[in-house]
């Protein structure tokens, strides 16, 4: 079953606006969240990655919000480009442990109209 | 560097066929992982591996072994394949005792008629 759910299904945005995807987890043993971006015909590449520790991660026009009282993370894509039209899928991987087992959403399709 | 490589690209199977995707990664990453891809449910974890000879179930094990007998390799062989088993397969790997990002393939499109 299914233990980090991703909303929205699908989104559009203008080109300029802001991409907002949320995830939220059960499992209070996660300790690290990343995101991953994946163009068409091609594999997930990581895009940015957050620890609990931490509520906010910015890199570029990324960035992470966590809120580990909710247990939600989200992604925010600010001045949005046809460039960023992709499935973005969130992630958590479980605490402890000599693995490095990660935990997908269900993706969120992005389309950036121009 | 070539990263993490799966071949086949495409597949076409028929209802009870076997076959082996292969998986080679050369940045003697520990980890590697077997996902599958189906519209609406992202990627489900099919096997793992934390190194040479050892290997785990994931979410979704049924149908599919693996093994891992170099750091290189791991391979994905479907037994019998089944309509059920038409995605997309994608390998990734990992330094163990992470966390670490994932590096992925280009993954193996399969369809089982």
């Amino acid at each position: 079953q299914q233990q980090v759910k991703q909303s929205p299904q699908s989104l559009i945005v203008q080109k300029g606006g802001i991409s907002i995807i949320n995830c939220a987890y059960e499992n209070t043993a996660f300790d690290y969240f990343p995101w991953y971006q994946q163009f068409p015909g091609k594999g997930p590449a990581l895009l940015i990655a957050i620890r609990p520790d931490v509520s906010e991660k910015k890199e570029g026009r990324f960035t992470i919000s966590f809120n580990k009282s909710a247990k939600q993370f989200s992604l925010h894509i600010m001045d949005s480009q046809p460039g960023d039209s992709a499935t973005y899928f969130c992630a958590a991987r479980g605490y402890g442990g000599a693995t490095n087992k990660l935990i997908f959403g269900t993706g969120t399709l992005l389309a950036v109209q121009p | 560097n070539a990263g993490v490589t799966q071949t086949p690209k495409f597949q076409v199977l028929k209802t009870g066929q076997s076959m082996t995707l292969q998986c080679a990664q050369d940045m003697n990453h520990e980890y590697m992982s077997w996902y599958r891809q189906d519209p609406g449910m992202g990627l489900r974890l099919i096997h793992y591996s934390v190194g040479a000879g050892i290997t785990d179930q994931g979410e979704v094990p049924n149908g599919y072994n693996v093994s891992r007998s170099t750091t290189e390799d791991f391979p994905l062989r479907l037994l019998s394949a089944a309509p059920s088993q038409t995605s997309v397969y994608f390998c990734a790997s990992s330094y163990s005792n992470g966390p670490y990002g994932y590096t992925f393939g280009s993954g193996t499109r399969l369809t089982v008629v």
